[in-house]
């Protein structure tokens, strides 16, 4: 078990241009969820899946934004038009259960120039 | 509203207890946890604890949680340099699956 895998660790990108990222949870974890974390703030909360259904996605995800977890294992999540604003690190987590806490993936830093 | 809220600051000398306090606003709360993250790296689950419990101690680590002033503290005794980081508050509800996070106390140790 390695973890939470997210790919890339880095993105830099142009204004107007599509990402996306991936997340490879710990293989036993059926909930993951992503979150996103701009400079000197706590992590946000974007959506949440269980197994490969989305059962909650924040007010704040604007139609640019759509993740997808096709098969209840990795999850991709991909930003259209990127603006500025999105520059931020984009974090995956996965658990068992909340009761006990996620466990976070490093990170994707987005850069939009 | 679901909010979580925490000093930005906190400063101890190397060897005290250090301190760090978070306050939430929604009743509801079912499990709240701490986290750790380091400059550069992701976020650690240091330590959690159920809503219907007032304390929980793991090593150098201790919670207190007064639900009645929805309060919930974290305690690090014989602070070490290694400890500097950025720590988290997060509580999750009974209403929704997301976890809320607050904006982080740096904890940063003088000699």
């Amino acid at each position: 078990d390695t973890g939470v895998s997210q790919d890339p660790r880095h993105k830099i990108t142009k204004r107007g241009q599509n990402v996306t990222f991936r997340c490879d949870p710990i293989s036993e974890h059926n909930r993951l969820y992503w979150y996103r974390q701009t400079l000197g703030q706590g992590p946000e909360f974007l959506t949440y899946f269980q197994n490969e259904a989305q059962l909650e996605k924040s007010r704040l995800l604007s139609d640019r934004f759509s993740a997808e977890r096709p098969k209840g294992s990795f999850s991709t999540l991909e930003i259209q038009r990127t603006e500025q604003g999105d520059s931020a690190m984009y974090l995956c987590a996965s658990g068992p259960d909340r009761a006990y806490g996620y466990t976070f993936g490093s990170g994707t830093r987005l850069t939009v120039v | 509203g679901e909010d979580v809220e925490q000093s930005l600051f906190l400063s101890v000398r190397e060897g005290d207890s250090s301190v760090i306090n978070c306050t939430y606003t929604d009743s509801s709360s079912t499990y709240l946890y701490w986290y750790k993250q380091e400059p550069g790296a992701g976020l650690q689950l240091l330590t959690y604890i159920f809503s219907n419990m007032d304390m929980k101690q793991d090593q150098r680590l201790t919670v207190l949680l007064n639900k009645k002033d929805k309060h919930l503290s974290l305690r690090i005794a014989d602070t070490q340099t290694g400890d500097s980081a950025i720590y988290f508050c997060a509580v999750a509800y009974s209403s929704a699956s997301k976890i809320i996070f607050g904006s982080g106390t740096r904890l940063s140790i003088r000699p």
